[in-house]
């Protein structure tokens, strides 16, 4: 049973571009989450999907974006980069399943993205 | 807004020594709490959780917590380290008032570091 898969591993761009992480769920799960984890920081949430919709947001710009798929994998999308948006960036995955009190969440290796 | 605070940014102990890392808590109505381990160029592994019950909560690799809600604490333990402990620990709140969509909230991490 394949857990939680990120792509790329590595990426590194330069101020301005734009960059787009991949995410693909635990299988049977549908609902994805993005964190965002500074160097010597803990992780912090972007935003929720869940049935192709965001909805919930943390605290972060319009130039973070995201999309989820019918088949659940979601993508992360970053524009107009700047050097603060270096970071790993991990997604977790969890089943949003009526009556559990808590869903729980599975995290992916992340992806290491460098901004130079 | 919830916070999370971990009072130790390092713990350094020999191997077989017990361990404590501190987490506390910003005040909420009812909260669920987590402790994720952290390896190096790995994501997020779940070591336990505290949703509702017994305030002494039992995980992976011989760690508990112990939940005191008039301290608004949580902090992680084992009675002896080994080597592979060694690794980032994060103290995560989910803030059942976010509408159980299971945001969570991490403190900046305590890195324990096991001696021979």
């Amino acid at each position: 049973d394949a857990g939680v898969t990120q792509s790329p591993t590595h990426l590194i761009k330069t101020r301005g571009q734009q960059v787009t992480l991949r995410c693909s769920p635990k299988s049977g799960h549908d609902t994805v989450s993005w964190y965002q984890q500074a160097l010597g920081q803990g992780p912090q949430f972007i935003f929720q999907y869940y049935e192709e919709e965001e909805r919930q947001r943390g605290n972060f710009p319009d130039r973070f974006s995201g999309h989820q798929f019918p088949n659940y994998s979601s993508e992360l999308n970053v524009n107009a980069l700047l050097l603060g948006d270096s970071a790993l960036y991990l997604c977790a995955s969890s089943l949003e399943a009526s009556g559990a009190i808590y869903n729980e969440q599975f995290f992916g290796p992340g992806t290491r993205l460098t901004v130079l | 807004a919830q916070s999370v605070t971990q009072l130790d940014s390092q713990v350094p102990v020999f191997e077989e020594a017990p361990v404590e890392l501190r987490c506390n808590y910003s005040s909420s109505v009812s909260v669920y709490l987590f402790w994720y381990v952290q390896y190096p160029n790995q994501g997020l592994q779940l070591l336990l959780k505290y949703l509702s019950g017994s305030t002494l909560v039992k995980g992976i690799n011989g760690f508990e917590a112990e939940f005191n809600k008039s301290q608004t604490s949580f902090h992680l333990r084992k009675p002896s380290v080994h080597i592979s402990d060694t690794a980032e620990y994060f103290c995560a709140v989910s803030d059942k008032a976010s509408g159980g969509y299971n945001k969570l909230i991490f403190g900046a991490g305590t890195r324990l570091a096991v001696h021979p």
